[in-house]
């Protein structure tokens, strides 16, 4: 069936630092590729996504990358905070109804 | 109350007995999503309701059983529970996936422990 791989599942980095986070997808046809954060206690939230049709997004200190002939896609997060401290999610999807997740990457900033 | 909210937030029960997970959206969405959370694992999608109809049911033993009165409200009755089954229950809404596919807005889970 369809999966999504992620890694690492721990990523601890000095703060200030930068922290990647890659995923890889077997379906071809997905095309919308989103990344949530879940802080301990809270459900996951929506920090970025990125739809087939563009290789790469930005919002202030996250961005995404889209490779889809490779069929992988990686969250870059700069001058990382206390506050990215989380587990973060990639998903992918092919249909409307259904998001493929990745197992999850603990991100630990070090102060 | 604002966004997606659930109760209860922790439960426990034995594998005799029935409960349910409640949701409640605050956002206006039409589509309403259950997912279960297990430690290390992706999140698995359970079942999705669109405009009250279920859409999708992702193979999923019958002693979990959803109910979707509206929009807003979704519940999972849960009946002769395995311990398998302990885990974080993710309820989620976002707008109408049938024209794209939209951001999911999730509550804070109900911890569920199975004896």
């Amino acid at each position: 069936g369809e999966n999504v791989e992620q890694h690492p599942s721990t990523l601890s980095v000095q703060e200030g630092d930068s922290a990647v986070i890659k995923c890889t997808y077997s379906d071809s046809a997905s095309n919308y590729f989103p990344w949530y954060k879940q802080e301990l206690g809270k459900g996951p939230q929506l920090i970025i996504d990125i739809r087939s049709n563009v290789g790469e997004k930005k919002d202030q200190r996250i961005a995404v990358t889209l490779n889809k002939t490779a069929k992988h896609f990686s969250l870059h997060i700069t001058e990382t905070q206390p506050e990215d401290s989380a587990v973060y999610f990639c998903a992918a999807s092919w249909s409307n109804y259904q998001l493929i997740w990745g197992a999850g990457t603990k991100l630990i900033i070090k102060p | 109350e604002t966004g997606v909210t659930q109760t209860p937030r922790h439960l426990v029960m034995g594998m005799t007995n029935k409960k349910s997970l409640k949701c409640e959206q605050h956002l206006g969405h039409n589509a309403m999503y259950w997912y279960k959370q297990s430690a290390k694992k992706p999140l698995e999608l359970m079942f999705v309701y669109n405009f009250k109809e279920q859409t999708e049911n992702n193979s999923v033993p019958s002693r979990f059983s959803p109910e979707c009165p509206n929009s807003s409200h979704l519940f999972l009755h849960l009946h002769t529970l395995q311990p398998e089954d302990s885990a974080l229950y993710l309820c989620a809404s976002s707008q109408d996936p049938s024209g794209g596919v939209y951001e999911q807005f999730f509550g804070p889970g109900t911890r569920l422990t199975v004896l």
